[in-house]
């Protein structure tokens, strides 16, 4: 069982959709990381916490630190939010990743 | 302030040369990571770095692979005599020395032919 499972892996959804990620682990961390690559390859942070619920624009992140489970969350989706999203758990400074999430959204 | 740069951004190198991928970090951060991933495989950890000093390896490969961040210049990831399963997008990313959210680079396509 790997470290940190996120699901789904795949995601189709028309634009205006509310969407939702989710990602479990299972090691103690200090801060949870979601990251957006793009099709060209490149990496953006999205989000750092370590509890409770931030967030940025139509991006909502939450925390359950006793759950070890997190979300992000799409609101009004647009097509150029098509990606992948990456959960990274942090112990120390190490990040271990999950699969993924492939993420399309059609207008 | 520029973000996280890396050179070069494509690398082709013929099995058995070596690749030398650059990193440099965000200005103010002295913490630099690099990942490794593979095609159709998620981000994996390799190293982390401080300046002069090799803080966490578990991730390099025992052979062949080895990283540094002089006092002055880029951080730098080394593969000797490199081989087409070598072939991988390398990612750098840099943090501050307080705190643990991290910036990514673009990242370095290795191709080995």
């Amino acid at each position: 069982k790997n470290e940190v499972e996120q699901s789904p892996q795949n995601l189709t959804a028309q634009e205006g959709e509310f969407i939702t990620i989710n990602c479990s682990y299972s090691v103690g961390i200090s801060a949870l990381h979601w990251l957006q690559q793009h099709p060209g390859g490149g990496i953006v942070s999205l989000f750092m916490l370590s509890s409770g619920k931030k967030k940025h624009g139509r991006l909502i992140a939450t925390i359950n630190i006793q759950e070890k489970h997190s979300s992000l969350h799409i609101t009004a989706s647009h097509p150029r939010d098509s990606a992948v999203y990456i959960c990274a758990v942090g112990s120390g400074s190490r990040l271990t990743f999950g699969e993924g999430t492939q993420l399309t959204v059609n207008p | 302030n520029a973000g996280v740069m890396q050179n070069p951004r494509h690398l082709v190198r013929r099995r058995g040369q070596e690749a030398r991928l650059r990193c440099s970090p965000m200005k103010g951060h002295s913490h630099v990571y690099w990942y490794r991933q593979l095609p159709e495989e998620g981000l994996k950890f390799m190293v982390y770095l401080q300046k002069e000093n090799i803080i966490d390896e578990s991730g390099m490969p025992k052979e062949r692979f080895s990283a540094e961040f002089p006092k002055e210049g880029p951080s730098i990831l080394r593969i000797q005599q490199v081989v087409r399963g070598d072939s991988a997008a390398y990612f750098c990313a840099s943090s501050p020395p307080q705190g643990y959210e991290q910036y990514f680079g673009p990242g370095t396509r290795l191709t080995v032919t």
